[in-house]
């Protein structure tokens, strides 16, 4: 069974602050992909990032950065900087060998001026 | 860039009424799904079509029908809407590339669905 757990239900923040939110997960497949997703306000889930079980490098786009650490079954998503406008709820989510994408329950985060 | 769109953001209707999601994309993809996301539940699947005329059940099928009759088009059927099934709905779609787990679910913006 596949399991995604986002310890973090909500994180206020303010502007300008560098914010990390945790994802741990369970598989018992040797090959999946990782995934975060963005859902602001509006309701749309935003595709973020896509990794691989076999790549642990870190990855980091602009503000974001991921942290990718299969010892600890870890993925792990910090925005440095934050803006108002990366307020919203982001999802980490898990796909294994079948078709099924795991999603973790989600973390609420809002930054504020 | 993929774009799924979803007949409507905000539907409300009666109990017993008989309610059509549609969602269609724009980029050939194979496979298509419906969601539904409800606060402290996160997503969970109701129903996917990896082709035209194919569907199965995902985590909670139960009350709901779909339909797939064209590749871009993907619909989700309450035959007789109740309370509980007022949610948020979630239509995706992904690409069949030869590997199931790599791929990347493309999402519209939702319907909100409210059953009076």
């Amino acid at each position: 069974a596949q399991k995604v757990t986002q310890a973090q239900t909500e994180i206020s923040v303010v502007e300008k602050e560098d914010v990390t939110l945790d994802c741990v997960y369970e598989t018992r497949d040797t090959t999946y992909y990782l995934f975060w997703y963005k859902q602001p306000p509006s309701g749309e889930l935003v595709f973020l990032i896509r990794r691989n079980s076999f790549d642990e490098q870190n990855e980091i786009s602009g503000r974001y950065s991921w942290n990718f650490q299969k010892s600890t079954s870890s993925f792990n998503f910090t925005i440095t900087a934050s803006q108002v406008v990366d307020s919203a709820v982001y999802f980490c989510a898990l796909r294994g060998s079948n078709y099924k994408l795991t999603f973790g329950k989600g973390t609420l985060l809002t930054v504020n001026p | 860039d993929v774009k799924v769109t979803q007949s409507s953001r905000y539907l409300v209707k009666r109990t017993g009424e008989k309610v059509f999601l549609e969602c269609v994309q724009d980029m050939d993809h194979e496979n298509m799904f419906w969601y539904r996301q409800d606060p402290g539940l996160g997503l969970r699947l109701i129903y996917f079509s990896y082709d035209v005329k194919m569907k199965e059940k995902g985590d909670i099928p139960e009350g709901y029908s779909v339909s797939r009759e064209k590749k871009e088009r993907f619909s989700l059927i309450l035959e007789s809407a109740s309370t509980n099934q007022t949610s948020m709905y979630l239509c995706a779609s992904s690409l069949w590339n030869g590997a199931v787990y790599q791929e990347t679910q493309y999402f519209g913006p939702g319907t909100r669905l409210l059953v009076l």
